[in-house]
Order: C-alpha cells, then structure tokens, then sequence
C-alpha cells in the first residue's frame, strides 16, 4: 500500500463549491504539506503543518484552509472554488528537522478541475 | 525572493546520449539540495540529497554534483534511456519549513 495516499484522485467541480481534499500518511511523519503544480511552474507550497497543532501558510494559501485532524491525516478545503484554483495538487510528509535532511516523500497527486 | 532556476526547460535526446541539467540557487542560508525524479502520472520521488560543498552522488547512470558557494547543482545521465524519460526537478532547502522547488527540466528519451 502507498504510503502517502490522497482523495480523491480527479475531481471536477462548478464556481462557488466547495472541495475537501484528503491525505493520509503512514510513514508516521509529523511534517505534512500541501502544494500545487501549474504548468511551467514549481510546487508552490500551500500550508505546511509540522504537528497536529501547528498550521502555517504558505506562499499561495489565499482561497484555501487546512485541517490537521491526526498526525496521519492532513486535508485541504477550498471554501469556494474558481477556475483558477485548477491544478494538480499533491501532498508530502516528511520526517524532523535533521533527519533525512527534509527529504519529502509525495503522494499520486489530486487533479482538481474548476469550471 | 528565494529563488530557484532550473535549465534547460525540456530537453529531447537519443537513446544512448549522455545529458546533464542545471539547477541553480542562493548561495546563503543552504541547508540542503534534493534532486526528485517526476515521471508523468505519477508523483515525484527523491533521487539525491546534498548537504555538504562538493558533495557528489550517483545512483546507477545517474549523478550530480553540488557547488553551494556559486549556488549551483548538476545532474548527469549518462547513456540515456527511454525509462529516463521524466521531468527532474531540484528544490532548495533552507532547513526551516521553506522548501523551494524549481520548474523542472523535462527529459524525452527517444528510443
């Protein structure tokens, strides 16, 4: 089994609706982090949690929130999607500071769809 | 602005070609580099991490070096093959949360 899993996969979804995209982890990191990839850009991260009671924005968190419901669990809300938020968004998890030097290990990645 | 540049942006090679790439970065606050191999439907996985001014890895046909006085980093594969076909990307790691990752360079490998 993957050891970084997200849902769903694909989703194709209407302005003004809500989305809920979920990550589950079993490597049992306490570092967690959403990002999402555009065409001809980087991962720009999106909000980063570091244990179950730290969530910190990232560069791009306007029109998202987060939720750390567990150390294994990490999902990211957009209260009110816009085509622009079309992306392909993944999930990462890595271990603490000074172990494997932030090595981030990524889940299949959620191709949203804003119409 | 941290800033990460990754060169050139695509790349199409035969079979058999060697091929190098170039990930460039700040030269202060280094913490380490990771190199990350994306293959199309799938999700990026480490290749390397480099921590240390000259470190040099290598994984089979494939190596890189790092300079973090210049600010730059190189991948090489040697003899490319059609299963290297995949976007390499580099991030730069300040040891804080930020961890910034350039565009990619994406490979095709033509048989």
């Amino acid at each position: 089994d993957a050891d970084v899993t997200q849902t769903p996969r694909n989703r194709i979804t209407k302005t003004g609706k809500r989305i809920m995209l979920e990550c589950s982890q079993t490597k049992g990191h306490d570092r967690m982090y959403w990002y999402r990839q555009d065409p001809g850009l980087g991962l720009r991260l999106i909000y980063y949690s570091f244990d179950v009671k730290d969530i910190n924005k990232g560069e791009i968190s306007d029109g998202y929130s987060v939720s750390r419901q567990a150390q294994a669990k990490f999902s990211l809300s957009l209260e009110s999607a816009i085509p622009n938020q079309t992306a392909l968004y993944f999930c990462a998890t890595s271990d603490r500071a000074g172990k494997t030097y932030g090595e981030q290990f990524f889940g299949p990645g959620t191709r949203l769809t804003v119409l | 602005i941290l800033n990460v540049e990754q060169s050139p942006q695509s790349l199409h090679v035969q079979e058999g070609d060697s091929t190098n790439f170039t990930c460039s970065f700040p030269s202060s606050n280094f913490y380490a580099l990771h190199w990350y191999r994306w293959e199309t439907a799938k999700s990026p996985e480490a290749l390397f991490v480099m921590t240390l001014n000259g470190d040099e890895k290598k994984k089979g046909r494939i190596s890189a070096t790092l300079n973090t006085k210049e600010g730059y980093s190189y991948l090489y594969i040697k003899g490319s093959q059609p299963e290297d076909s995949a976007t390499y990307l580099c991030a730069f790691d300040t040891g804080g949360f930020k961890t910034i990752f350039g565009a990619g360079t994406r490979l095709f490998v033509k048989a």
